[in-house]
């Protein structure tokens, strides 16, 4: 088993830019959970899929945020247009269940934004 | 508001002592107790849960910790921490008929030689 795969694990661009990251959950996950993670702020749930519907996405910060999972296999986290205040560390997990089953992690992706 | 309290935010403590992280949550409604750990570059990985049943729940690399109803706490201790234990743990709570888990801010254990 790969685990939660992400790419880019690193991602510098400019102010303005659009940027996707990029996800494929744990094969058999009905559950898909993306994370910021900041030192100022945590770790802050962002959106979450069940059976690649989203079903809570309150955590997205502004309109400029979004994310997509077109199968079950795959999901997006698109920032159209990037400021500066978004780099981060951005984690997708999955999980087989909703709340009563851990979370797997992926490595990351360390976004920055000049 | 749901939520999660470590009380501490780092904690240095020397090779081969014991360490208790400290965990709170903010209701007594049943509950699903986790600990992850999160080391440098990578992301969290499962050290523990409690889902129901026996109140102490050990978990991967000597780690262990008490569900307190009464108390609303979930501490994790080590009687004895190695140099490779450093790294970020973090409690996390589901609440019954929720699907987001709640994560608290993190502690960062620090141990040095």
């Amino acid at each position: 088993d790969a685990g939660v795969i992400q790419s880019p694990r690193h991602e510098v661009t400019e102010m303005g830019q659009e940027v996707t990251l990029r996800c494929k959950p744990i094969s058999g996950h009905n559950s898909l959970f993306w994370y910021r993670q900041t030192m100022m702020r945590g770790l802050e749930l962002l959106i979450y899929f069940n059976n690649n519907v989203p079903i809570d996405d309150s955590g997205m910060p502004e309109d400029r945020f979004s994310a997509k999972m077109p199968n079950a296999s795959f999901s997006t986290l698109k920032i159209q247009p990037s400021e500066p205040r978004d780099s981060a560390v951005y984690f997708c997990a999955s999980s087989l269940g909703q709340g009563t089953i851990e979370q797997y992690f992926g490595p990351g992706t360390r976004l920055t934004v000049t | 508001a749901q939520s999660v309290t470590q009380l501490d935010s780092q904690v240095p403590v020397f090779e081969e002592a014991p360490v208790e992280l400290r965990c709170n949550y903010s209701s007594s409604v049943s509950v699903y107790l986790f600990w992850y750990v999160q080391y440098p570059n990578q992301g969290l990985q499962l050290l523990l849960k409690y889902l129901s049943g026996s109140t102490l729940v050990k978990g991967i690399n000597g780690f262990e910790a008490e569900f307190n109803k009464s108390q609303t706490s979930f501490h994790l201790r080590k009687p004895s921490v190695h140099i490779s234990d450093t790294a970020e743990y973090f409690c996390a709570v589901t609440y019954t008929g929720g699907f987001k888990t709640i994560f608290g801010a993190g502690t960062r254990l620090f141990v040095k030689a």
